[in-house]
């Protein structure tokens, strides 16, 4: 499968714990984006890699939440002390550089804090 | 920033039949890309349809079609032939240099 893969799938935590998630984009793939979709809504942004140079990160992305691309290849995505509002399904998607290009996502970590 | 609207929450249609879905969105840019995702159930969101707003022929994708009013700010999806499989959320994002910015989203139920 060359799609785009995370891991895990779901994850159940107690709050306050710190939680990382993994993502493996399309080989080739340069850029890399990370989504949070809370249930019912649309995915919102929250950051954005091009290669391993993290460009951009949404104001949703609160000094608990800290991502890295550290060879341009996978990506993780660590929450610190984690609290019930951080549940909600994080999604990662890649693209090859280029305007108009589609957007591939990943099946979704889904996170439940209790 | 870019904000996308879809107004309706739920639709319904019988197998076979023609459902319509709306989206109109908000930019300040000249240049933009318009897009449906779909998301199965418990599945992972794939591209229906795009649509570059430099062109004015609507795009079309076998039995999914789009209305793109560009005066309007207006992206609509139709989805003609309806079938089981189209059951799914269905989400309209536009998209600016590099990020989506997508709806609500309109879940679509296919009446057998």
């Amino acid at each position: 499968d060359t799609g785009v893969s995370q891991d895990p799938r779901h994850k159940i935590t107690k709050r306050g714990q710190n939680v990382t998630f993994r993502c493996d984009p399309i080989s080739e793939h340069n850029r890399l984006y990370w989504y949070r979709q809370t249930l019912g809504q649309g995915p919102e942004f929250l950051t954005y890699f091009q290669n391993e140079a993290q460009l951009e990160k949404s104001r949703l992305l609160s000094d608990r939440f800290s991502a890295e691309r550290p060879k341009g290849s996978f990506s993780t995505l660590e929450i610190q002390r984690t609290e019930q509002g951080d549940s909600a399904m994080y999604l990662c998607a890649s693209t090859p550089t280029g305007p108009y290009n589609e957007q591939f996502f990943g099946p979704g970590t889904r996170l439940t804090v209790l | 920033a870019q904000t996308v609207t879809q107004s309706q929450p739920e639709m319904s249609v019988q197998e076979a039949e023609t459902v319509t879905l709306s989206c109109t969105y908000d930019t300040s840019e000249s240049d933009y890309y318009l897009f449906w995702y779909k998301q199965p159930p418990s599945r992972q969101m794939i591209l229906v349809i795009r649509q570059e707003a430099y062109k004015q022929q609507n795009a079309t994708e076998n039995r999914f079609s789009v209305n793109f009013q560009k005066a309007a700010k207006s992206f609509s999806l139709k989805i003609s032939d309806s079938q089981l499989g189209d059951a799914a959320m269905y989400f309209c994002a536009s998209r600016d240099d590099y990020k989506l910015s997508f709806g609500a989203g309109t879940t679509v139920t296919v009446r057998a």
